[in-house]
C-alpha cells in the first residue's frame, strides 16, 4: 500500500519569507515517482514536479526547489521568498512504476501568503 | 492552450436524485481520471479509464459509476446520490503509459452538495 503524509495543515507566512511544505511517503514499490501539485483558489490543480526515485538530486526552478530524501522518505517543497500568488493548497503524490497511472496523494498544506 | 472542462462548477441535488457528472478533454488523451477531494482527505481516486468503453475501480468506487463512450468525455454517475457524496469532484486526463502517463492535468472541478 501507498501512503503519503503531509503533517501540515495550513501555514501562514508574510510576503517575502520562506515557507517549507512537508512530505513523508511510505511505499513497499523499489520504484516510483513523487510529484507536486498547487491548487490555487480557482480549483484546478496545476503540475508542478515530477521526481522518480532513482534520482536524489534536489530540483531547483525560480522561487522553488524540491529537497528529495529517499533514507528519510521525504520530498519537502520549499518556496523561496514568498508571494501572494503563492497562496494556495499543495498536494504532493506518489505512484509506482508498475501501475503508474494511478496516483495517490497527500492531504494537502494550505499555504496562506499575507502582504 | 489544453484543457479539460468539467460541465458544472456548482450543483445542488436532492436525496436520491441520479448525477451525472461530465468531463472533456482535448488533449487526446488515453487516460482520464474521476477524484473526490475532501478537506483533510486529499484526492481520492473514484474511477479510471484507459480507453474507450474501459474503466477500473480506483479506491472510492462504491455509489458510483463511470461512461466512456468517446474517447474525450469522461462520465461520473451517481445512481442515487446520498449526503456523504456531497463533496468536490475532480476530473484528470493523461496521456499513454510510459512518460507521460502519470502527469495529469485536471479540470477546475464540480463541488456537488447533496441535500
Amino acid at each position: 500500500a501507498q501512503k503519503v503524509t503531509q503533517a501540515q495543515t495550513e501555514i501562514s507566512v508574510v510576503e517575502k519569507e520562506d515557507v517549507t511544505l512537508d512530505c513523508v511517503y511510505e511505499t513497499r514499490d523499489t520504484t516510483y515517482y513523487l510529484f507536486w501539485y498547487k491548487q490555487p483558489p480557482s480549483g484546478e490543480l496545476v503540475f508542478l514536479i515530477r521526481r522518480n526515485s532513482f534520482d536524489e538530486q534536489n530540483e531547483i526552478s525560480g522561487r522553488y526547489s524540491w529537497n528529495f530524501q529517499k533514507s528519510t522518505s521525504s520530498f519537502n517543497f520549499t518556496i523561496t521568498a514568498s508571494q501572494v500568488v503563492d497562496s494556495a493548497v499543495y498536494f504532493c503524490a506518489l505512484s509506482g512504476f508498475s501501475n503508474d497511472y494511478k496516483l495517490s496523494f497527500g492531504a494537502g498544506t494550505t499555504v496562506t501568503v499575507r502582504a | 492552450d489544453v484543457k479539460v472542462t468539467q460541465s458544472s462548477r456548482y450543483l445542488v441535488k436532492r436525496t436520491g436524485e441520479k448525477v451525472f457528472l461530465e468531463c472533456v478533454q482535448d488533449m487526446d488523451h488515453e487516460n482520464m481520471f474521476w477524484y473526490r477531494q475532501d478537506p483533510g482527505l486529499g484526492l481520492r481516486l473514484i474511477y479510471f479509464s484507459y480507453d474507450v468503453k474501459m474503466k477500473e475501480k480506483g479506491d472510492i468506487p462504491e455509489g458510483y459509476s463511470v461512461s466512456r463512450e468517446k474517447k474525450e468525455r469522461f462520465s461520473l454517475i451517481l445512481e442515487s446520490a446520498s449526503t456523504n457524496q456531497t463533496s468536490m469532484y475532480l476530473c484528470a486526463s493523461s496521456g499513454l503509459r510510459g512518460s507521460g502517463a502519470n502527469v495529469l492535468t485536471f479540470g477546475a472541478g464540480s463541488r456537488l452538495t447533496v441535500l
